[in-house]
């Protein structure tokens, strides 16, 4: 299976801070990465696939890179709503697998 | 716009089988060009993916779980169900289901909480 793995596990910012996640995975697995974004109670949300690309209504705050091994997501001017629990999923090879997500909140 | 949602027990014993299912509305389970998926999250804690089936039957499973698992669909009803035999505490978790467009997980139901207790 390809490990996947999320920097920092915890980020603490503040509302109109830029925030960068970092998403490793064991393997290459060129682009082939979504983002997803998860509050208490809820199912995640889709926000990113294919690395880079932004799933429609997802505000362009939001952006994503990388390819091979290392992804990036970063926020620019966080919102209020934007604190949530963060994880990137690889879709290059079954089983697809989750980091273990990176929870941003209030600082 | 395509909606699921799960149904089913919210309470298993352990060694039985867990039995959920899920409906889609909005769309065709038969229309092809979606996976669809079980995915768990257990109790605090990370994403877990369990397997799909394609709407021509094709199934494939997290080989952690493939032993117990059984993944099927019901076209005329446009439902999909997820059977996970000899449950365990360890199986206590957040059930979702999902549509998988390919390249990520588009479209998500709101969970389902299933706990496994005698």
């Amino acid at each position: 299976d390809i490990q996947m793995t999320q920097s920092p596990s915890t980020l603490s910012a503040s509302v109109g801070d830029r925030v960068t996640i970092t998403c490793r995975a064991s393997h290459s697995i060129s682009n082939w990465l979504a983002w997803y974004q998860q509050k208490p109670g809820k199912a995640p949300k889709f926000l990113i696939y294919k690395a880079s690309s932004l799933e429609s209504g997802v505000p362009s705050r939001f952006s994503g890179s990388g390819s091979g091994t290392e992804f990036t997501l970063t926020i620019n001017s966080l919102q209020p709503d934007d604190f949530a629990t963060y994880y990137c999923q690889q879709y290059k090879s079954y089983p697809y697998t989750f980091g273990p997500g990176t929870k941003l909140d209030v600082k | 716009q395509v909606q699921l949602q799960e149904s089913g027990p919210g309470l298993v014993k352990p060694s039985q089988t867990l039995s959920l299912t899920c409906t889609v509305s909005g769309g065709s389970i038969s229309s092809g060009g979606y996976y669809w998926s079980w995915i768990r999250q257990h109790p605090g804690k990370g994403l877990e993916w369990i397997g799909y089936i394609y709407y021509s039957g094709t199934t494939y499973y997290n080989p952690s779980l493939e032993s117990r698992v059984t993944i099927s669909l019901d076209k005329s009803k446009n439902q999909f169900s997820l059977r996970l035999s000899s449950v365990t505490a360890a199986d206590t978790a957040i059930y979702y289901c999902a549509r998988d467009a390919g390249d990520a997980t588009d479209v998500w139901g709101q969970g389902t909480t299933v706990t496994v207790s005698s």
